[in-house]
């Protein structure tokens, strides 16, 4: 069983970065697909992007490129997401998913959401 | 890109069958997915691959997928499967894989 354990919330000014971190357990960490996924308050989902350890590149989302990067840490287990320029609509609950399915991505494992909240 | 389109509602008495449904073009050649996201927690995944269900999800969800509908079915219903639900896809079609999720559903058990 795959448990994911995410940093605590954040308080950001506009203009700034968060970085968000997501601890992995049980399963094989590089084989993980990684995913990122946020929910503005009173939201639905929203897809970030992915990055797999094993082959290291990461995909991102087209309304994120640019914004977003994603790294993976093989020897903690942990991958993180930095989003910078932060502005009031990046409020939101951050969420690290997995899955090992490579060819249909679906979540089968999420972490416990990390709040990210923009204000000046 | 590709759209999910989810009823905003649905509601239903307890012990009765629920329907939420999921329209996408041509999603029954894609494998559905959907989840549960209940207030305050994580979402959970429910079905994978149009009607699979993962250990622990009892057998009163299940779910179809056939031309540009798919459909998650709950049997039953009880106060507790009041949540938001969610179906989601992976759109590997064009030059920018994504995983696209439909607006979600509220289901509300009277």
């Amino acid at each position: 069983q795959v448990q994911l354990v995410q940093s605590g919330a954040e308080v950001k000014k506009p203009g700034s970065s968060v970085r968000v971190s997501c601890k992995a357990s049980g399963g094989t960490f590089s084989n993980y697909v990684i995913n990122w996924v946020r929910q503005a308050p009173g939201q639905g989902l929203e897809w970030m992007g992915r990055i797999i350890p094993l082959f290291g590149a990461p995909n991102y989302a087209q309304t994120f490129e640019g914004r977003v990067t994603f790294t993976a840490d093989e020897s903690t287990s942990t991958a993180y997401m930095a989003l910078s320029s932060l502005r009031s609509e990046d409020t939101a609950v951050y969420f690290c998913a997995t899955t090992y399915d490579y060819s249909n991505i679906h979540l089968d494992y999420w972490g416990q959401g990390t709040l990210v909240t923009v204000s000046s | 890109s590709y759209v999910l389109t989810q009823p905003p509602s649905v509601s239903v008495a307890p012990g009765k069958t629920a329907r939420i449904t999921c329209g996408g073009n041509n999603i029954g050649s894609k494998g559905a997915h959907w989840y549960q996201q209940k207030p305050g927690q994580a979402p959970v995944l429910l079905i994978y691959y149009d009607s699979d269900r993962p250990s622990g999800i009892p057998e009163r969800f299940s779910g179809s997928n056939s031309g540009n509908t798919a459909t998650l079915t709950i049997s039953r219903v009880e106060a507790g499967d009041e949540a938001d639900y969610y179906c989601q896809v992976w759109d590997s079609s064009g030059d920018h894989p994504d995983v696209v999720f439909g607006g979600g559903t509220k289901l509300t058990v009277l």
